[in-house]
């Protein structure tokens, strides 16, 4: 069982905006602004989008953001488009362990 | 441009220790900063952190493996290394070698991941 809980899955429509979630604890994502998520298609390594909480690697498309607040910590996905559709997955400083992993269904 | 690479034998028995090597290259694994880690994902799972080494060779290992798990580094040949003892089925993975920001644990650099079967 992760620390870090994520939804299963979450979908939306081309365009649209959605947010995964990543709930931890006290002693981690509430304690460090150190949560990072990282996109995964089939087959393929998982790949940085946000780190420390709400920074962008050069690369990556603005569209994607993150914020925290308390032990939650969100990937927001604005103006959806068909090649977003993949697993995502939060990790947080303390405890070294990654969310369960979010399905992303683009509609 | 950081580049990793895992090498080592995709099939595995049962009892025996499972063994892997990521090269690094386009930087040094001396230039320190980095924690140089291995992560797993059972097929059709999620990612689960096993280990890392910084390169002067301290470890820090999950706690659920840390009894088969041991890391080591070869800063001469820009090289780190998995060892996982007493496999069984339930160590078939795809394995990842991936180097963390050490002062932010994030991991920017992964190799492409290498899959490893344990089976007679």
């Amino acid at each position: 069982q992760s620390a870090l809980t994520q939804p299963a899955s979450v979908s939306g429509s081309p365009g649209q905006s959605i947010t995964i979630s990543c709930t931890g604890t006290s002693s981690d994502v509430g304690s460090y602004n150190l949560v990072s998520w990282y996109q995964q298609h089939p087959g393929k390594a998982p790949k940085l989008m946000i780190y420390e909480v709400s920074k962008r690697p050069s690369g990556v498309s603005n569209r994607f953001s993150g914020s925290k607040s308390g032990n939650t910590a969100s990937l927001t996905i604005s103006g959806l488009q068909a090649e977003d559709e993949a697993d995502y997955y939060c990790c947080s400083y303390a405890g070294s362990q990654f969310g369960g992993g979010t399905k992303l269904t683009v509609l | 441009q950081v580049q990793l690479q895992e090498s080592g034998p995709g099939l595995v028995k049962p009892s025996q220790t499972l063994s892997l090597t990521c090269t690094v290259s386009g930087g040094s694994i001396s230039s320190g900063g980095y924690y140089w880690s291995w992560i797993r994902q059972h097929p059709g799972k999620g990612l689960e952190w096993i280990g890392y080494i910084y390169y002067s060779g301290s470890t820090y290992y999950n706690p659920s493996l840390k009894s088969r798990v041991t890391i080591s580094v070869d800063t001469s040949k820009n090289q780190f290394s998995l060892k996982l003892s007493s496999v069984t089925a339930a160590d078939t993975a795809v394995y990842y070698c991936a180097r963390a920001y050490s002062s932010s644990w994030y991991f920017r650099y992964w190799g492409q991941g290498t899959l490893v079967t344990v089976s007679s």
